[in-house]
């Protein structure tokens, strides 16, 4: 079956700094991928999505990019702020299916 | 854009009473309501899938009479937790998909505390 597997948190960073969050998938057909990011004590945002190979998501600085051949999505932004603290989702959806599956979320905690 | 509002945000109750949890899709359609449970440090994982009209399609090892799903209409979805014990505790969300098929918009959020 499908399944997403991201890195383990939680991802202390400084202001400023570099993020990847790391995202792998194993799925039987040709998936959608999406980041969904969760602030606390809040529901799931989409942040960004891309729906074949070699698309790129990109939303509010941060940018993930669809690769078939590793079969990731890793996540990216240059430089975090404070307010980017939030857990991220990576996750799947296989087209003509409706359910989404999720990866286990990667809380990212970001200093000043 | 696309708004789900669920209601309501958290909920305190004691053991053996029922929950009703609702989700409504603002300004759009929404043919499928799906609902999640979150634990602590976990991800989301899906309960059921429920189509407008039809019966909810539950996943392996969710109790569907305890966990009851009513999708009456095209803008409402609701989750009933009957007799919560204090082991239904958890975060419920509700996630909907538009009529056009386009995208999943999440609900905010129910935090079940049972005592």
């Amino acid at each position: 079956g499908d399944s997403v597997t991201q890195m383990e948190g939680p991802v202390t960073l400084s202001e400023e700094a570099c993020l990847t969050i790391n995202c792998t998938y194993t799925a039987t057909g040709y998936p959608s991928l999406f980041w969904y990011v969760q602030y606390p004590g809040e529901g799931l945002q989409l942040l960004l999505k891309a729906t074949k190979a070699d698309d790129k998501g990109s939303n509010k600085g941060f940018e993930a990019t669809y690769r078939k051949e590793t079969t990731s999505f890793h996540l990216e932004k240059g430089s975090v702020q404070v307010s980017d603290s939030a857990v991220y989702f990576c996750a799947l959806s296989e087209r003509g299916y409706q359910k989404v599956t999720f990866g286990t979320g990667t809380k990212l905690q970001v200093i000043p | 854009g696309a708004v789900v509002s669920q209601h309501p945000s958290w909920v305190i109750c004691k053991s053996g009473t029922s929950v009703k949890i609702e989700c409504r899709s603002l300004d759009f359609q929404a043919t499928t309501m799906f609902w999640y449970r979150q634990f602590p440090k976990q991800s989301l994982m899906l309960m059921a899938t429920s189509n407008e009209g039809s019966k909810a399609t539950y996943e392996q090892g969710v109790e569907k009479d305890k966990f009851l799903i009513n999708h009456a209409s095209l803008t409402l979805s609701t989750l009933t937790v009957t007799s919560a014990h204090p082991e239904d505790s958890s975060f419920y969300i509700c996630s909907a998909r538009d009529r056009a098929g386009y995208g999943y918009t999440f609900g905010s959020g129910t935090r079940l505390t049972v005592v």
